[in-house]
């Protein structure tokens, strides 16, 4: 079957560095996806992964080692507004996206 | 109109009530999916389109179904609601299938 796991919640301090890990086993493999859904809203995109790698955009990274099957997103710089839950996802051979169920992040002063 | 809208933002239903909900997006994107999501699984596809005319079963389909009549619209009915569809129930779309989806604001459900 096809599986996504992600901790279910993480708390760190702000200014602090987090790195939320992700482990997947899909049928298929184009590409892993993160998220960042705020309490209440919709889901906006972070990062897209394709090839073993650390992409990295601002305070955001994230990295994909595909033989591993496994990918982290790593948080610098922690502020109080990065409170809010992070979706790990795999797009499958059909193109369709495999979600976890998300990790929460709850940042501290 | 600016990315995706969807509606109702919440509604409460009777069960056994039909019920259809709304989703638009103005980015001409090819690819629409609906999806639903529930305290502690994550976001399960209902139903897909790939492209206008053409739709698909997601993995949790059942008591749900949708249509694609033109690139711009993407409506979800229920035909006849249970209390198991609670749940809040977001539009995505995507330009082709395998590129980051944008997602709509969503609509909380909920089916007594």
């Amino acid at each position: 079957g096809q599986n996504i796991d992600q901790p279910t919640e993480m708390t760190a301090t702000e200014g602090a560095i987090v790195q939320i890990n992700c482990t997947y086993q899909t049928s298929g493999f184009n590409g892993l996806f993160w998220y960042q859904q705020h309490a209440g809203e919709a889901p906006t995109f972070l990062s897209y992964n394709v090839l073993d790698g650390l992409e990295e955009k601002g305070r955001f990274s994230s990295f994909l080692s595909r033989s591993k099957g496994y990918s982290y997103l790593l948080l610098k710089e922690l502020q109080m507004k990065d409170s809010a839950s992070y979706l790990c996802a795999v797009s499958d051979s059909n193109y369709q996206l495999i979600w976890g169920a998300g990790t929460k992040l709850i940042i501290k002063p | 109109i600016a990315g995706i809208t969807q509606a109702p933002t919440s509604q409460i239903l009777a069960a056994g009530r039909r019920m259809t909900l709304r989703c638009t997006q103005d980015m001409r994107h090819n690819a629409m999916y609906w999806y639903r999501q529930d305290l502690g699984l994550g976001l399960r596809l209902i139903h897909y389109s790939n492209t206008a005319g053409t739709t698909g079963k997601g993995e949790v389909p059942d008591g749900y179904s949708v249509s694609r009549a033109n690139t711009d619209d993407f409506p979800l009915t229920l035909a006849s609601a249970v209390p198991s569809q609670t749940s809040v129930y977001f539009c995505a779309s995507s330009d082709r299938g395998h590129n980051e989806q944008f997602f709509g604001p969503g609509t909380r459900l909920t089916v007594l």
